[in-house]
Formats: C-alpha cells, structure tokens, sequence
C-alpha cells in the first residue's frame, strides 16, 4: 500500500543533541513537508520541498534543518539550537500543486 | 494574509446528537477549503474540501461542510454524531495565487461524543 512512513513514533532528546526524524513516501509525490504540532496552535509549517534538491522554510524554520536527496524521503533534523522541540511532528507530501495533502502518523518529540 | 479561526477549541456532544465546528477564513484571493480530520495518535486526514463549484460539500462518514462566502465561514456539520467520530479537526485554508504549498491550518477544534 501506498503512504507516508514517519520513524520513529517517540524519541527522546537531550539537552544539546541534535535529532534526525525520518519520513519516507512512496506515493510519488513530488512536494514534501514537515509541520509541527502545539496544543492548541494547530500546524506551524517548518519547511517544505517542492522537488529532489530544493526546499524553502516555512514559517517557523530556526532551530531546524531539512534534505531532499531522493525523492522518497525527507529527512527533518532538530538541532539543539531548537530550545523548545518537544511537539508533534507531522510529515506530509502531496503531487502537485493544490492537490490534498496526506499526512504520516508523525512522531512525538520530548526533551530529557 | 491569510487566516483561519476555529471558534471553539472543544465541542462536548451526545452520540446521536448534531454537532456543528465552526470556521471562519480570512484571505484576499481565491481560496480552496479543507476540513481535516486527526483521531488520536494519528497524522491528518483529509475529510472534505471545497474547491469550486456547489458549496455544500460531502464526505463519505456523513459530515458536510458549506462555503459561505459573504460570511467568509466553512462551518463543518454532522446531523447525528457517533462515538467514533470523537477526534481534532482542523479547518485549513490554501491560496491558489500561493501554489497551495502554504496551506494554513486552524487551532484545531477536539469533539467529545459522549454515550
């Protein structure tokens, strides 16, 4: 079946530590995307990638850093200069312009 | 700019009883609506949108949404909610002048069926 495969489902980081959230998807959608999760603030875009080797921040990128390699996957990595990471992350990709967006089952990022 | 506005963070209801999750967009352009729906522990999913067209649109599980464009409001029904459908929603607006990379999503609001 085809979807998108956000790992892992928890993770735990500790002060200081840059982490890699993994999402993978072979719907063969060209754009890709990562939001984050607040209660009660809905989803903040952080960055987003039309195609393989491009991507452009969204609206709350400091803290973060993205790669388009291949066109499955879209690794996000939070860096510890993101001092306050403990959140939902949602991956989502979608195959074209204006077309609906599917999401992953995301990840549950907390502090130690 | 855009924005959207979820009016009510959490909607408490009966099973059987209607519910109604009010939404109210701002945007300057030309607008394409969404209705996402996210059961715990889960990413989102897309329960129905509004492209053109009619603007009462449907989804598969019952619930309705209709664009009023003079009321800038996409307000989200069902006339008989089930246990099942307790979860977020999110009401999300996307600009087609934008390419719909920058959908923009609401608060979210939770609703509580209860037995």
């Amino acid at each position: 079946d085809g979807g998108i495969t956000q790992s892992p489902k928890y993770l735990f980081r500790k002060e200081g530590q840059n982490v890699t959230l993994s999402c993978e998807q072979n719907l063969n959608h060209d754009a890709m995307y990562w939001y984050r999760q607040d209660p009660g603030q809905g989803l903040r875009l952080i960055y987003y990638s039309q195609i393989v080797n491009d991507f452009q921040k969204g609206d709350i990128a400091e803290g973060y850093s993205v790669s388009r390699e291949k066109k499955e996957s879209f690794p996000l990595t939070v860096t510890s200069a993101q001092k306050n990471p403990t959140a939902f992350y949602l991956c989502a990709s979608s195959r074209d312009l204006n077309e609906k967006l599917f999401f992953g089952s995301g990840t549950q990022l907390s502090v130690l | 700019a855009q924005s959207v506005t979820q009016l009510d963070s959490q909607v408490p209801v009966f099973e059987e009883a209607p519910v109604e999750l009010r939404c109210n967009y701002s945007s300057s352009v030309s607008v394409y609506l969404f209705w996402y729906v996210q059961y715990p522990n889960q990413g989102l999913q897309l329960l129905l949108k509004y492209l053109s067209g009619s603007t009462l649109v449907k989804s598969i599980n019952g619930f309705e949404a209709e664009f009023n464009k003079s009321q800038t409001s996409f307000h989200l029904r069902k006339p008989s909610v089930h246990i099942s459908d307790t979860a977020e929603y999110f009401c999300a607006v996307s600009d087609d002048v934008t390419g719909g990379f920058k959908t923009i999503f609401g608060a979210g609001t939770r609703l509580f069926v209860k037995a």
